[in-house]
């Protein structure tokens, strides 16, 4: 079954330091995103990609953060200048189909920042 | 504002018992609610979802309703097992952009 792959599982980074999470999604899917979920808290929305851009945001996702698709398979996740607040666990995830796909997640990311 | 919210947030039954999960949802042009099982450190995995065309859903053990007027959507799990135990989360689909707002989590806890 295919699934969404995500790279490092664990990453620790001193504050200040720039951040680069990867994923690729599930090959025959358009839509991706992150969402990141801080250690026993709910999952929250960070970011939809579209069509080599961004199609929403949320109010966390800020100027430290980008993304990029680089080339057909990887999607990537950057954190300029990590803050100890950014410490959680990243998750990506890809759909088919927009509005009422089925998202699918990868195992996702911990970010640790010192 | 986009808004979920999710009740109880810690639940524990006997195994074989029935457990219920019960959400409300702000935005009344959310059409799809879906549910998640997030077990320790893993990822979270769709156990069931329900478009807004329809009022039920069963699948096995598991079911969900949906009260469009009320804005509201309920997980039931009957003949709970060990296995169950779990966070679990459920979900609105907002807007075009398919991002999903998540309520807040229940730890279920099915005791032997």
């Amino acid at each position: 079954e295919p699934e969404v792959t995500q790279t490092p599982s664990h990453q620790v980074t001193q504050m200040g330091q720039e951040v680069i999470l990867r994923c690729v999604p599930i090959s025959n899917h358009l839509y991706f995103y992150w969402y990141r979920q801080i250690l026993g808290q709910k999952v929250e929305f960070l970011v939809s990609f579209y069509n080599n851009e961004i199609s929403e945001k949320s109010e966390i996702f800020d100027d430290q953060f980008s993304v990029e698709r680089p080339d057909g398979s990887n999607f990537t996740l950057k954190i300029r200048s990590t803050k100890l607040e950014d410490s959680a666990m990243y998750f990506c995830a890809s759909s088919e189909r927009i509005n009422t796909g089925e998202l699918f997640f990868g195992e996702g990311s911990r970010l640790t920042v010192l | 504002g986009e808004n979920v919210e999710q009740h109880p947030s810690t639940l524990s039954v006997q195994e074989g018992d029935s457990a219920v999960i019960k959400c409300t949802y702000s935005d009344s042009a959310s059409n799809y609610f879906p549910w998640y099982k997030q077990e320790l450190g893993k990822r979270p995995q769709l156990i069931i979802d329900i478009r807004s065309n329809v009022g039920e859903k069963k699948d096995q053990r598991i079911a969900v309703t949906l009260n469009k007027t009320a804005k509201h959507f309920s997980l039931h799990i009957t003949e709970t097992q060990p296995e169950d135990s779990a966070v679990y989360f459920c979900a609105a689909c907002y807007n075009q952009g398919g991002k999903l707002i998540f309520g807040q989590g229940t730890e279920l806890s099915v005791k032997p």
